[in-house]
């Protein structure tokens, strides 16, 4: 079955300091990853959208230059969070589109920041 | 290494029809299991469940929690089409983390 993998499972960094989360299909090609945020009560919330090979759509309110994600090929999306603060401590999930209908879910990696 | 895995990854049915989704975890603290409907931007939340064998229930939907055997099921009753969705599992534990199942592609044809 689909599987997506993130990496890692979960960082601890210091405030300042930028962070790199890897987003991988691992037995499909996708050609549109999502990432999604977890805010406190259980909601979880789109931040952007990327296509292989095209800039990512970020949602309202998601700032493009602080949360850089890079769709390079069609089994791999990067989220960098650039100078990282505590408020950006949160579980960050993938998802990756296979065609319209199928999208599978990554683990999530859960990020601490000091 | 703590794993949540759901079943099936899809599933097609017709309106009227019940549905049972599965999800089965690994774990180490286990601490609460959430269920998610997402259908266009961000998933929903559903439930969450932390006691063993209490039935939550939200009008066709419920769902149940059995951590002897370390799973939970959601059950869709007489369903429809816009119940079309993927259905997402998640753990969370007492560490504060956090894992997600690949979801579940609920299709409810007319």
């Amino acid at each position: 079955g689909a599987v997506v993998s993130q990496h890692p499972s979960w960082v601890i960094c210091k405030s300042g300091t930028s962070v790199k989360i890897e987003c991988r299909s691992l037995d499909f090609q996708a050609t549109t990853m999502f990432w999604y945020r977890q805010f406190p009560k259980q909601s979880l919330m789109l931040m952007a959208t990327s296509n292989e090979g095209s800039k990512a759509t970020y949602e309202q309110g998601v700032e493009k230059d602080k949360f850089l994600i890079n769709h390079a090929s069609l089994t791999l999306s990067t989220l960098t969070v650039t100078s990282a603060h505590p408020e950006d401590s949160s579980f960050y999930i993938c998802s990756a589109r296979e065609t319209v209908h199928e999208q599978y879910f990554g683990p999530g990696t859960r990020l601490t920041v000091t | 290494e703590d794993k949540v895995v759901q079943s099936p990854l899809s599933l097609v049915v017709h309106e009227g029809d019940t549905v049972t989704l599965n999800c089965s975890y690994e774990v180490t603290n286990f601490r609460s299991l959430l269920w998610y409907k997402q259908e266009k931007k961000a998933p929903t939340f559903l439930f969450m469940l932390t006691s063993s064998g209490i039935e939550k229930k939200s009008g066709r939907l419920s769902s149940i929690l059995d951590k002897k055997e370390l799973f939970s099921i959601l059950n869709i009753t007489a369903t429809q089409t816009g119940d079309s969705a993927i259905y997402l599992c998640a753990v969370g534990t007492y560490n504060n983390d956090m894992r997600f199942g690949a979801g579940t592609r609920l299709t409810v044809k007319p």
